[in-house]
């Protein structure tokens, strides 16, 4: 079993709609999570960072952890085309002494004008 | 912005042949790492390096090895290619003094072939 299981899609929906993505993990020590949006051709970056449970937003993302379930997800609200990309999520343990991050195997989203 | 470039964007090498990945990052960055980048696996990370001539192993380090002379410098190091080491390979790096869960800082990728 994987560390991180991610559909990996692909997932196609109207310009306008609410999109959302999702990622469970299995190892409970994971305390730090991100997603990073990778369009063809280029470098992951990252678009959103979190610790612990909870929800953040940042514009028309929101990524939300939910611990107790294992369970990570992001929502892009008002899609565009130019979200059309394959988006990773990723978490970490609290120190695992190698600082690396171990990825879900990433969802592909299309956005449809 | 961080900046992590890697030297190639194609490469095209022959079974048998000792290929070079070249990563640069400006930022001065402790940590450097070298993933690849498989449809249906994701990304799986090969070697890391928190400081100069530091090395560790990653999930999948066989059949490479890397160099780390200078901190903005990681090179990754095929042997002897073979045709499952066709591959997009990742370049990335991260402050060091944060975290266990800094952000990691990608390059555009190296998308080799080995016929």
């Amino acid at each position: 079993q994987k560390e991180v299981e991610q559909d990996p899609g692909p997932l196609s929906v109207p310009e306008g709609a609410i999109v959302s993505l999702n990622c469970t993990y299995s190892n409970s020590a994971f305390q730090y999570f991100m997603w990073y949006r990778q369009y063809s051709r280029k470098g992951p970056e990252l678009l959103m960072y979190t610790y612990s449970s909870g929800n953040k937003e940042d514009g028309r993302f929101t990524a939300q952890v939910d611990k107790s379930s294992k369970y990570i997800s992001l929502f892009i609200r008002d899609s565009q085309p130019s979200d059309s990309a394959t988006y990773l999520c990723a978490t970490s343990h609290i120190d695992t002494g190698r600082r690396a991050l171990t990825f879900g195997s990433g969802t592909r989203l299309q956005v449809q004008p | 912005d961080v900046k992590v470039t890697q030297s190639s964007r194609y490469l095209v090498k022959r079974t048998g042949e000792k290929v070079f990945l070249e990563c640069v990052q400006d930022m001065d960055h402790e940590n450097m790492f070298w993933y690849r980048q498989d449809p249906g696996l994701g990304l799986r990370l090969i070697y890391f390096s928190y400081d100069v001539k530091m090395k560790e192993k990653g999930d999948i380090p066989e059949g490479y090895s890397v160099s780390r002379e200078k901190k903005e410098r990681f090179s990754l190091i095929l042997e002897s290619a073979s045709t499952n080491q066709t591959s997009m390979y990742l370049c990335a790096s991260s402050f060091g003094g944060g975290p266990a869960g800094s952000p990691l800082h990608f390059g555009n990728g190296t998308r080799l072939t080995v016929t």
